[in-house]
């Protein structure tokens, strides 16, 4: 089983903020990684799979990319919108398909 | 615009069965690999397994296989999740998810999920 671990574990930024989360796996894989969004209350949202690809409606200032052991997704400027919950999701190597525990993204 | 509404949540004792549904719309369903997908209160999400687009086969976390089976009916654009020996430590929020149809690993959910909680 591949073990997804992602950093930080919650972050606090401002409006307009660059910011990336990280996500680092056990054994190396090429792109079989999906970056999903949960807001409280709410089913997640998958934002990019295939490591880089943006899902249908994501806005742009979202991003995904790396391979091997180490991915990052990238919100460019963020937005007070973007306070949530972001989580990694590994299908290289299943079953199962596992999971990050989650970063808390917090807008000032 | 996918659509999916899960139902069949609610309060069941350890040890005893509940069967999950999920009703798709807005897509196509019988193209559709379709997943399942846990999260207890105030932790992250726990794939359970997946059935492929032509219910041919089902592959399940090692949590839950033996236990819990997925079926699906095409007829009707709907998915099942079948419990058995429920535990306390499965209460949660159940949730289906369609496989991207670029990338069927990939999860996209389109409802708010059903509550099971396991109590005596």
């Amino acid at each position: 089983e591949i073990v997804m671990t992602q950093s930080p574990a919650s972050l606090s930024v401002s409006p307009g903020e660059r910011v990336t989360l990280s996500c680092w796996a056990s054994l190396s894989f090429d792109r079989n990684l999906a970056w999903y969004q949960q807001k409280p209350g709410q089913a997640p949202r998958l934002l990019i799979y295939g490591a880089s690809a943006r899902a249908t409606g994501v806005p742009a200032r979202f991003s995904g990319s790396g391979s091997g052991t180490k991915f990052t997704l990238t919100i460019s400027s963020v937005q007070s919108e973007d306070s949530a919950i972001y989580y990694c999701q590994q299908y290289n190597n299943w079953p199962p398909i596992t999971f990050g525990q989650g970063t808390r993204l917090q807008i000032k | 615009q996918l659509r999916l509404v899960e139902s069949g949540g609610g309060v069941v004792q350890p040890g005893r069965s509940l069967r999950l549904s999920c009703a798709a719309s807005g897509f196509n369903f019988r193209g559709s690999a379709m997943h399942w997908v846990r999260q207890a209160p105030g932790k992250g999400l726990e794939w359970l397994g997946v059935i492929t687009y032509d219910g041919n086969n089902q592959y399940y976390a090692d949590a839950v296989k033996g236990r819990f089976t997925i079926s699906r009916d095409d007829s009707k654009n709907m998915v099942f999740l079948q419990m058995k020996s429920l535990r306390t430590e499965e209460t949660a929020v159940y949730y289906c998810a369609r496989g991207n149809v670029r990338d069927e690993m990939a999860f996209e959910f389109g409802g708010q999920g059903t509550i099971v909680t396991v109590s005596s």
